[in-house]
């Protein structure tokens, strides 16, 4: 089955730091960008980052830079997030999700059932 | 970056009643606008791409229409199985953005 699951999410101190994991199956991972989407608790989509198929290019949220680093590894097909120095504010459902092109922007047609992460004291 | 105003936040029909939802982009896309469907407690789903270009096994009372800058999405004949949060987002550049949602319940 073609889908996306992702893992690692759980329950930070501010300041702390976590590594959200999305293991990726039954499509040709390195054919396809893939970007992090989050949703904090009952508010809309917000989109993170995103890495081209070869991990040549890489961009962030202005409100993630500098503190997230996205990277995948096309071998284990998978895609992962390096959360550092936490905040309150970075509390949501994090997704991955596959763009439909090698790179850049456009239709995210598959999409992870996400993981949460809650940074709180 | 480029903003995505939708319109409404969330609207209340009938069953088989015409809906519509809006999205202005704060500057020209073209068509590279999409619509997504986020069921409630799931993941989204897209929908539509390219503005009009209906995905794969999506029904055919979804629609969408519109360039440059304003952009509808319709759902001819609203079925219970629609309640859901629906979503525009423009791909013209990153970052990627999105509208602020319509929520679509049931009267």
């Amino acid at each position: 089955e073609v889908q996306l699951v992702e893992s690692g999410g759980g329950l930070v101190q501010p300041g702390g730091s976590l590594r959200l994991s999305c293991a990726a199956s039954a499509f040709t991972f390195d054919d396809y960008a893939m970007h992090w989407v989050r949703q904090a608790p009952g508010k809309g989509l917000e989109w993170v980052s995103g890495i081209s198929w070869n991990s040549g290019i890489t961009a962030y949220a202005d409100s993630v830079k500098g503190r997230f680093t996205i990277s995948r590894d096309n071998a284990k097909n998978c895609l992962y997030l390096q959360m550092n120095s936490l905040r309150a504010e970075d509390t949501a459902l994090y997704y991955c999700a596959k763009l439909t092109v090698a790179a850049g922007s456009g239709p995210l047609d598959l999409w992870g059932q996400g993981t949460l992460v809650t940074v709180s004291p | 970056d480029i903003q995505m105003t939708q319109s409404p936040s969330s609207l209340s029909a009938s069953v088989g009643d015409r809906v519509t939802i809006t999205c202005q982009a704060s500057q020209d896309i073209t068509n590279y606008l999409n619509w997504y469907q986020q069921r409630p407690g799931k993941a989204p789903n897209l929908l539509i791409c390219d503005a009009s270009d209906l995905e794969t096994g999506v029904p055919s009372r979804f629609s969408g229409n519109g360039s440059g800058t304003d952009f509808t999405f319709t759902i001819s004949s609203l079925q219970p199985e629609d309640v859901a949060t629906y979503y525009c987002q423009q791909y013209d550049s990153l970052p990627l953005t999105f509208g602020g949602g319509t929520k679509v319940e049931i009267k």
